[in-house]
């Protein structure tokens, strides 16, 4: 069981907005950037936003990153079938003393 | 272009070593720290290790701490994931990746496609 946790699945039709959230603690979440990662089957995973809330240059305004305490969340509006992917959250742990994954949010457009 | 290439991936017994290599082209490799990622089959992303840019810096995670070692060329613009006594939970894609830059807070922004480890007897 993964220190952020994160629902296993989404989903929504297109044009609505989701949101994927990510529960951590003080050693995480609560004292660092939270960063968020798309993947698709069979490919590596993508940097999405970065630093609670910037999207890296090319990616839609459509994604969008927030955090409040020990939670953080993304959010896509405009949901589109090119959408549908694994979503992870990511941060450092003060106290393990390294990176950590949320275990990923799989994202159906249905 | 900007790319990051794993090799040494393969199949090996358990308790046996293995040592994955990562070359990088199309950026300044030795301002950035770098990180390995696993994933095992049809599982999440495992962050494994991280090497800060001029190696004074190297963390691991608990499940590989005192079992693997990273290290790095500079000149050789290369990141190295030295897997010793390997256990079948090990069994993973492994993956390369590049800080965007304050270490290990500001996101891996450049990743490679991976090399696949198997730990089977």
């Amino acid at each position: 069981q993964s220190v952020l946790t994160q629902p296993p699945s989404a989903s929504g039709t297109p044009g609505q907005r989701v949101s994927i959230a990510c529960s951590g603690s003080r050693d995480n979440i609560g004292g660092n950037t939270v960063n968020w990662y798309q993947q698709f089957p069979g490919r590596a995973p993508k940097l999405l936003i970065h630093s609670n809330n910037h999207r890296p240059s090319g990616v839609p305004d459509r994604f969008s990153g927030s955090k409040s305490g020990t939670s953080a969340s993304l959010a896509i509006s405009g949901l589109r079938t090119e959408d549908e992917a694994d979503y992870y959250c990511a941060t450092w742990d003060d106290g393990l003393n390294g990176a950590l994954f949320g275990g990923g949010t799989k994202l159906t457009v249905l | 272009e900007v790319q990051l290439v794993e090799s040494g991936g393969g199949l090996v017994q358990p308790g046996r070593s293995l040592r994955l290599s990562c070359e990088a082209s199309g950026f300044s490799f030795g301002d950035y720290g770098m990180h390995w990622v696993r994933q095992a089959p049809g599982k999440g992303l495992e962050w494994v290790s991280g090497i800060s840019w001029n190696s004074g810096r190297t963390y691991f995670a608990g499940s590989v701490k005192g079992r693997f070692t990273i290290s790095r060329d500079n000149a050789r613009n290369s990141v190295y994931l030295q897997m010793n006594s390997l256990r079948t939970d090990d069994t993973a894609l492994y993956f390369c990746a590049k800080d965007k830059g304050i270490f290990g807070l500001s996101g891996l922004d450049v990743w490679g496609q991976g090399t696949t480890v198997t730990v089977s007897s």
